[in-house]
């Protein structure tokens, strides 16, 4: 079954200091990896997109990597600033025509002053 | 990119009634999803919306609580029927074009519904 795992489920952080967000899927085949941002009462915002030939990608001070062998992925956040806080969502793509988006729990980010 | 709008944005509904909500976009979409995110969670996929057919529908939800309809490749409305406590929830339409597998994922805002 494809399935996207994320961790940790939450996150505290003070600001100015940096995090990563770790993703774990089993889609396959695979096609791309999204992560979003999605603030409290509001729609995901794509962040970065990776396919399976890119190992990293950069949106600003969000940098994406991507391990296509051990199906993993994660979100490096920089400098956080108190409107980082948010859930970062990790969606992953099969490679199937017209396949759908498996999205992952969400790891809900709190930045604190 | 493509900018979604969602009608209404939030409302409060008794239980038994009926909601049906708009989704409209700037341009036109290949594909149209409806989510919908449960308090403290992840999106869940209802189906997806088909321009002059049917939706299909994701295993646990069925047209008669959900019917969905798109005349056409910019507009969607999803109607959630016979409202119960438990539909409580935001509901989100989604677009995405099937040009290329590499194409984001766009989002509207949401739409807030509370079931009394």
């Amino acid at each position: 079954k494809n399935q996207v795992e994320q961790s940790p489920q939450s996150l505290i952080i003070l600001e100015g200091k940096n995090c990563t967000l770790q993703c774990n899927y089993t889609v396959s085949p695979f096609s791309n990896l999204r992560w979003y941002k999605q603030d409290t009462g509001r729609g995901p915002v794509s962040l970065t997109i990776m396919t399976f030939s890119e190992n990293t990608k950069s949106n600003g001070r969000y940098t994406a990597t991507l391990d296509a062998d051990t199906k993993q992925s994660s979100l490096h956040i920089t400098a956080s600033q108190l409107s980082d806080s948010a859930s970062y969502i990790c969606v992953v793509r099969g490679d199937n025509y017209g396949q759908n988006f498996v999205f992952g729990p969400g790891t809900r980010l709190s930045v604190l002053p | 990119s493509a900018v979604i709008s969602q009608k209404p944005s939030r409302d409060i509904c008794q239980r038994g009634t009926s909601l049906t909500i708009q989704c409209q976009v700037d341009s036109q979409v290949t594909m149209m999803f409806w989510y919908r995110q449960q308090p403290g969670q992840s999106l869940t996929l209802i189906a997806t919306a088909n321009q002059g057919s049917e939706a299909t529908y994701e295993s646990g939800f069925v047209i008669d609580k959900f019917p969905i309809s798109r005349p056409n490749l910019t507009f969607s409305t999803l109607t959630v029927s016979n409202m119960s406590p438990e539909d409580s929830s935001i509901y989100l339409c989604s677009v995405a074009n099937r040009l290329a597998l590499q194409e984001t994922q766009y989002f509207g805002p949401g739409t807030r519904l509370l079931v009394l």
